[in-house]
């Protein structure tokens, strides 16, 4: 079964619009951690935003925010204010395994790729 | 710039050889991840390094492996390539494999198995 679940393989915003990108996880770890990244076309990874489980305020990075809502394991991405700059492909990720024993993995969703129009 | 090094970018090679994909962390990381991309599977973790040790393993398949030097740079090796060994691969590094600590990835290196 999916760990993590990103069902828009691709959405369309307009220029200075927002826009929600969709993240469900699957986990009985209680604590782990929810990150999201983004991948341009020329094919980089960068990070955007990282939520940890014991959270209680949603993550916020200037334009971008992490809508966290536990009870329904969603991590949805919010994009404020799209740029064209901002279209890329956009991948959730979490992390699991054990903190205190100094070892974790990103397990990654399929990716949803984002169209900024003008 | 994330600060992670990894090199070669491109890397073309023919089936059956063997290559070596370096990386270098940011400066004071001590963990070292590496991650594959291609089309069918998506993103995969392969390994984990802490500090000269390896931590975790994921997907990786036995033609791979990696180290992780005292100077932290890290090298995955992959040999007996097939066609579909072609794909991303990169590196991420974190100061320390803790709950909060994000990685950062670098650029990563094509490879095309022909």
């Amino acid at each position: 079964a999916q760990k993590i679940t990103q069902t828009q393989p691709g959405m369309f915003v307009q220029e200075k619009e927002a826009v929600t990108l969709d993240c469900t996880y699957d986990t009985s770890d209680q604590s782990y951690g929810l990150f999201w990244y983004k991948q341009p076309s020329s094919g980089e990874m960068i990070f955007l935003i990282y939520q940890g489980s014991y959270d209680e305020q949603n993550a916020t990075e200037g334009r971008y925010s992490l809508n966290f809502q536990k009870a329904r394991k969603s991590a949805n991405l919010v994009i404020s204010a799209s740029q064209l700059g901002d279209s890329a492909m956009y991948f959730c990720a979490m992390r699991e395994g054990k903190p205190g024993a100094g070892s974790y993995q990103l397990t990654f969703g399929k990716g949803t790729k984002l169209s900024v129009i003008p | 710039d994330s600060g992670v090094t990894q090199t070669p970018k491109h890397l073309i090679t023919a089936t059956g050889q063997r290559v070596t994909l370096r990386c270098s962390p940011r400066s004071g990381d001590l963990s070292v991840y590496w991650y594959q991309q291609s089309l069918d599977q998506g993103l995969q973790f392969l390994i984990q390094y802490y500090n000269g040790e390896e931590r975790a393993k994921g997907n990786i398949l036995e033609r791979f492996s990696a180290q992780q030097f005292p100077d932290l740079h890290s090298e995955l090796n992959l040999s007996s390539l097939e066609l579909g060994d072609s794909a991303l691969y990169f590196c991420a590094s974190s100061v320390l494999p803790r709950a909060g600590t994000e990685a950062f990835f670098g650029q990563g290196t094509r490879l095309t198995v022909v």
